[in-house]
């Protein structure tokens, strides 16, 4: 089983300054990793995903992530924000042979952008 | 948009009664997922298909029941709805993207559920 820790529920950050979603995972075998964008009102979008090779990767809307493998960990960044960054963010994992391919979600960050 | 649209997109219900939601989709995917969203515990798996007739439980199915009698359709069914079960909730397809690895979920629009 797999279980999955957003280590901050509310980032506030202003406008043009850089912020950093914070994920933790556990798991006992291979994973493949994602986020999750939620815009307010609507369903998931996929951002981005870690399933193998660089461990920097590239999604939408200039966000990245770098998976680590020794520290669990797959941090969102952008080195920029906008107003329309304003979202909840979910981090989620899926073991690399699960049944069903079944993600487990984190509990989710709200970013707030100010001006 | 992934094709998918989900029926109620908002219900207040009250406490007791049966209550079923309606997830369609038109690419033919064959895994079908609900979730439900709560603050604080992000999305988390009721049940989910695999193909028609072919169902399994995710972490919190206890009060949920679902069908898939064709393969656009997954439906989720409170039998008797408590106000625990008041929520968000998503269905999502499995999207096959080349080889088994490489597959992404879909959500739809979400219904919000209230139950009083």
């Amino acid at each position: 089983a797999q279980s999955v820790t957003q280590l901050d529920s509310q980032v506030p950050v202003f406008e043009e300054a850089p912020v950093e979603l914070r994920c933790n995972y556990s798991s006992s075998v291979s994973v493949y990793l994602f986020w999750y964008v939620q815009y307010p009102n609507q369903g998931l979008q996929l951002l981005l995903k870690y399933l193998s090779g660089s461990t920097l990767v590239k999604g939408i809307n200039g966000f990245e992530a770098e998976f680590n493998k020794s520290q669990t960990s797959f941090h969102l960044r952008k080195p920029s924000v906008h107003i329309s960054d304003t979202a909840e963010y979910f981090c989620a994992v899926r073991g690399a042979v699960a049944a069903g391919n079944k993600l487990t979600f984190g509990g989710g960050t709200r970013v707030l952008v100010k001006p | 948009d992934a094709g998918i649209t989900q029926s109620p997109r908002h219900k207040v219900t009250e406490t007791g009664t049966p209550v079923t939601l309606r997830c369609h989709q038109t690419e033919n995917h064959r895994y079908m997922y609900w979730y439900r969203q709560d603050p604080g515990h992000g999305l988390r798996l009721i049940h989910y298909s695999y193909g028609v007739k072919d169902t399994d439980k995710g972490e919190v199915s206890d009060g949920y029941s679902v069908s898939r009698s064709k393969t656009e359709d997954f439906l989720l069914t409170l039998e008797s709805a408590t106000s625990s079960q008041t929520s968000v909730y998503f269905c999502a397809i499995r999207v096959a993207m080349g080889t088994g690895a490489y597959n992404e979920q879909f959500f739809g629009p979400g219904t919000r559920l209230t139950v009083l």
